[in-house]
């Protein structure tokens, strides 16, 4: 199975901030890199597809980088509704696999 | 209004059996390829099992191959996950998503899950 690395696993900011989260996989997984958004209590919610696609919807203020190994998320000003769990996952291989989570406090 | 709903968690001792169900309404389930994703309490998310649009293909993960069985009715616009010989390690949230036209394992909405709890 591919492992994916998430870093760091929880991290403060404060409202206004720039911020960046970044996952690694074991292998290379081209661009097949999606990142979803959950808060307390619901379920995921797609953000980016794709290493860099953002999902209908999702604000602009959201931006995915990265291909092969190496991928990052970036909030580009935090808002109060972004205090949330952010979740990495490759869509590469079978199974597809998931990071295992960066809390935004 | 795109929505998936599943329902079917419960206590359920060790060894046990439940099936789940996910239905789905504002759009033709028929039409997507479906997976289940759970979550154990405090934990991260772990994909489970995948089914085709049509329903003759499907994956299980090796944590739950050989006891968990996904299937489909396309004319009811549902999903299940059945589930047996049930472990405390399987107490999770369990999720039921969508995933995006031409994109496997792209989990473009999910509902908003179901809770399993094994215990005796």
């Amino acid at each position: 199975d591919i492992q994916m690395t998430q870093s760091p696993s929880s991290l403060s900011a404060s409202v206004g901030d720039r911020v960046t989260i970044t996952c690694r996989a074991s292998e290379t997984i081209r661009d097949s890199l999606n990142w979803y958004q959950q808060k307390p209590g619901k379920a995921p919610n797609l953000l980016i597809y794709a290493a860099s696609n953002l999902q209908s919807g999702v604000p602009s203020r959201f931006s995915g980088n990265g291909s092969g190994t190496d991928f990052t998320v970036t909030i580009s000003s935090l808002q109060p509704e972004d205090f949330a769990t952010y979740y990495c996952q490759q869509s590469y291989g079978t199974p597809p696999t998931f990071g295992g989570g960066t809390k935004v406090e | 209004q795109v929505q998936l709903v599943e329902s079917g968690g419960g206590l359920v001792k060790p060894g046990g059996s439940l099936r789940l169900s996910c239905t789905a309404s504002g759009f033709a389930l028929s039409e997507y390829y479906m997976s289940w994703i759970r979550q154990a309490p405090g934990k991260g998310l772990e994909w489970i099992s995948y089914i085709s649009s049509s329903g003759t293909a499907m994956l299980h993960a090796d944590s739950v191959k050989g006891r968990f069985t996904v299937s489909r009715d396309n004319a009811k616009n549902s999903l299940y996950l059945q589930l047996h010989s049930l472990r405390p390690e399987d107490t999770a949230v369990y999720f039921c998503a969508r995933e995006s036209r031409g994109a496997y394992f792209q989990f473009e909405q999910w509902g908003q899950g179901t809770l399993v709890t094994v215990s005796s």
